[in-house]
């Protein structure tokens, strides 16, 4: 099963909260965890990730939580800006490449004043 | 310029028509992707080149045809498409394959098929 499953589908936040998005995926072989952000008019572009030999990776407001037992992996938005509104797509790959990206749907997030 | 280009960033075609999409990168990166990007699917990865060379083609209808003449320039050549055809088609190049390094996508060519 190669699918990545992620919720909401879409996500509003008052400014100043916690962004919180949510991917599981089914086959455990995969061992890369990256998470793109994508702005109208853009391509996506790589945000933060992560592999499972860490349950947590930090890179100043953006979190990735990793729960390997329950192949579930989130990304965390703290003091979220109305900047951060776009759409955020959760990713996994296997082996030693990440050639074969396995994305998730996606989540458009909307940060409000 | 830098990063990836894509040209052009929108096409209109009927399916008898036959068009070709184009992207430049600049990045120096030997590995480059088609992906078609539609409304509430998962990006889906179409064709991967490394060095030129084809190594993925994910069962993408014939009416799509890749062409990669050096690692810096890849097309997508496309010839009696279908409505369901319609969608975002996403370059991205990446330094290799075979490691974990990002994927730097374009911006897209927003194409619709009529």
């Amino acid at each position: 099963q190669q699918q990545v499953k992620q919720s909401p589908q879409s996500l509003i936040v008052q400014k100043g909260g916690i962004s919180i998005i949510n991917c599981a995926y089914e086959n455990t072989a995969f061992d890369y965890f990256p998470w793109y952000q994508q702005f109208p008019g853009k391509g996506p572009a790589l945000l933060i990730a992560i592999r499972p030999d860490v349950s947590e990776k930090k890179e100043g407001r953006f979190t990735i939580s990793f729960n390997k037992s329950a192949k579930q992996f989130s990304l965390h938005i703290m003091d979220s800006q109305p900047g951060d509104s776009a759409t955020y797509f959760c990713a996994a790959s296997k082996g030693f490449g990440n050639e074969k990206l396995t994305f998730g749907t996606g989540t458009r997030l909307t940060i409000i004043p | 310029e830098t990063g990836v280009t894509q040209t052009p960033r929108h096409l209109v075609m009927g399916m008898t028509n036959k068009k070709s999409l184009k992207c430049e990168q600049h990045l120096g990166h030997n590995a480059m992707y088609w992906y078609k990007q539609s409304a509430k699917k998962p990006l889906e990865l179409m064709f991967v080149y490394n060095f030129k060379e084809q190594t993925e083609n994910n069962s993408v209808p014939s009416r799509f045809s890749p062409e990669c003449p050096n690692s810096s320039h890849l097309f997508l050549h496309l010839h009696t498409l279908q409505p369901e055809d319609s969608a975002l088609y996403l370059c991205a190049s990446s330094p290799r394959l075979g490691s974990y390094n990002e994927q730097f996508f374009g911006p897209g060519t927003r194409l619709t098929v009529l």
